[in-house]
């Protein structure tokens, strides 16, 4: 049990357009789910926290109008990278949280902006 | 704010033997639990062990194992009998108990296993 589905694996796309990546915890229902970019050769970094039906909370130094969450159910976030740019491409990963302390983290989305 | 350090880079460790790698954490909190990942080169995040703060025993999940001294905030993770498929990066994290639920990752340490 605890699974968490992420989609798309990965993604190419155009600067200046819209990218929408979804997070799915298949099996439980998640208090909180959780989402991270990790650039490469480095470590994860929380972009922000979002809880079903409230606004989301994001991290010092993250753009909310730029990347844009909406948890719509206790089983479904996603994450809207707006107007993408060549900077934004990164490994992007969610987890879930069901109550306890572990996280269950998503397979990963590599957007990758030309 | 807490805070969590790697200082190994890069660990390179023959089949079979045995392997420590460090982690050091800061934090004012009383109640909170340390985790380690395991990194793969195909990104997925692999849960290996976990330790809170409270537990009197280090925590133990097969050939891993979690080297805890609270009083010198230090939760290195051994690996018993390394074997190839071992062969990842490896993050040590931080949770608070009583906070918002985040998790502080360490820089990371990429292991190499060699035969």
């Amino acid at each position: 049990g605890a699974v968490v589905s992420q989609h798309p694996s990965w993604v190419i796309c155009k600067s200046g357009t819209s990218v929408k990546i979804e997070c799915r915890s298949l099996d439980f229902q998640a208090t909180t789910m959780f989402w991270y970019r990790q650039f490469p050769k480095q470590s994860l970094m929380l972009m922000a926290t979002s809880n079903e039906g409230s606004k989301a909370t994001y991290e010092q130094g993250v753009e909310k109008d730029k990347f844009l969450i909406n948890h719509a159910s206790l089983t479904l976030s996603t994450l809207t990278v707006t107007s993408a740019h060549p900077e934004d491409s990164s490994f992007y990963i969610c987890s879930a949280n069901r109550g306890g302390h572990e996280q269950f983290f998503g397979p990963g989305t590599r957007l990758t902006v030309l | 704010a807490q805070k969590i350090t790697q200082t190994q880079p890069g660990m390179f460790v023959q089949e079979k033997e045995a392997v420590t790698l460090d982690c050091t954490y800061d934090t004012s909190d009383q109640s909170y639990g340390l985790f380690w990942y395991k990194q793969p080169s195909s990104g997925e995040m692999i849960f290996l062990i976990y330790q809170g703060s409270y537990d009197e025993q280090n925590a133990t999940e097969g050939r891993y194992s979690l080297n805890f001294q609270k009083a010198r905030k230090s939760a290195n993770l051994v690996i018993s009998a390394s074997q190839l498929g071992d062969s990842a990066m490896y993050f040590c994290a931080m949770i608070s108990i009583q906070g918002a639920q985040k998790l502080v990752f360490g820089q990371g340490t990429r292991l190499t296993i060699n035969p």
